[in-house]
């Protein structure tokens, strides 16, 4: 079964606004990361916030990570038509495997 | 080259037959993944290659699927006797601190 679950499951936002998906987790991780799907196949790495991180920023992006929730949180700021995307959180389990589950996604309209 | 490699992009096979899928990893990255994502659905895991460890297999859903891993290196994804319920995208991809994924293989079985 799948360890991280997207929360919304759609997300439908004007351009210039934000954009906030959530994704919660089972199980201990060592690092929880986020990733863009367009559509088509290919998959791009945005951000990876380790365990002992709370917070981490990447331009538009920021990320939060509560372990006590097992939770983490994805903000777009000022989004774009171009972010119009599936999203979704990947976590690597805390023991020495690293094997990296994904959630089922959020799907991200962003309207011109 | 610089990214992950899959091959074939799309395979259309018949119900019965045996597919081998492939995926060159980005070189020096040591771990492997094969996923497989149905229409508009997530990632579902498969199998995870770390180095010289055993894989962790947990992902296959049948017997008909396997997986190898030659040289630390390519990796390919063998479904045998497919059924249509295994018509899907699979993905690859490989890992160093954050995972590049390969643009995956389109299987339609017919």
């Amino acid at each position: 079964s799948q360890q991280g679950e997207e929360d919304p499951q759609a997300l439908s936002i004007q351009e210039g606004e934000n954009a906030t998906m959530n994704c919660s987790y089972k199980t201990s991780i060592n690092n929880l990361q986020w990733y863009r799907q367009n559509s088509g196949r290919g998959l791009v790495h945005l951000i990876l916030i380790r365990s002992n991180e709370r917070e981490k920023h990447s331009g538009r992006l920021r990320v939060t990570l509560d372990t006590s929730k097992k939770s983490s949180s994805l903000l777009i700021t000022a989004s774009r038509a171009a972010d119009t995307a599936s999203y979704f959180c990947a976590t690597a389990a805390a023991d020495s495997s690293y094997k990296l589950i994904f959630g089922s996604g959020t799907r991200l309209l962003v309207r011109p | 080259g610089a990214g992950v490699s899959q091959s074939p992009s799309n395979k259309v096979t018949e119900k019965g037959k045996d597919v081998e899928l492939r995926c060159d990893p980005i070189s020096g990255h040591t771990a492997l993944y094969w996923y497989r994502q149905s229409l508009g659905q997530g990632l579902e895991f498969l199998i995870y290659f770390q180095g010289n460890s055993a894989p962790d297999k947990s992902g296959l859903p049948s017997d008909r699927f396997s997986a190898e891993r030659t040289g630390g290196s390519v990796s390919t994804l063998t479904i045998q006797r497919t059924q249509q319920e295994d018509s899907a995208v699979y993905l690859c991809a490989s890992s160093l601190n954050g995972a590049f994924f390969g643009q995956g293989t389109r299987l339609t079985v017919v």
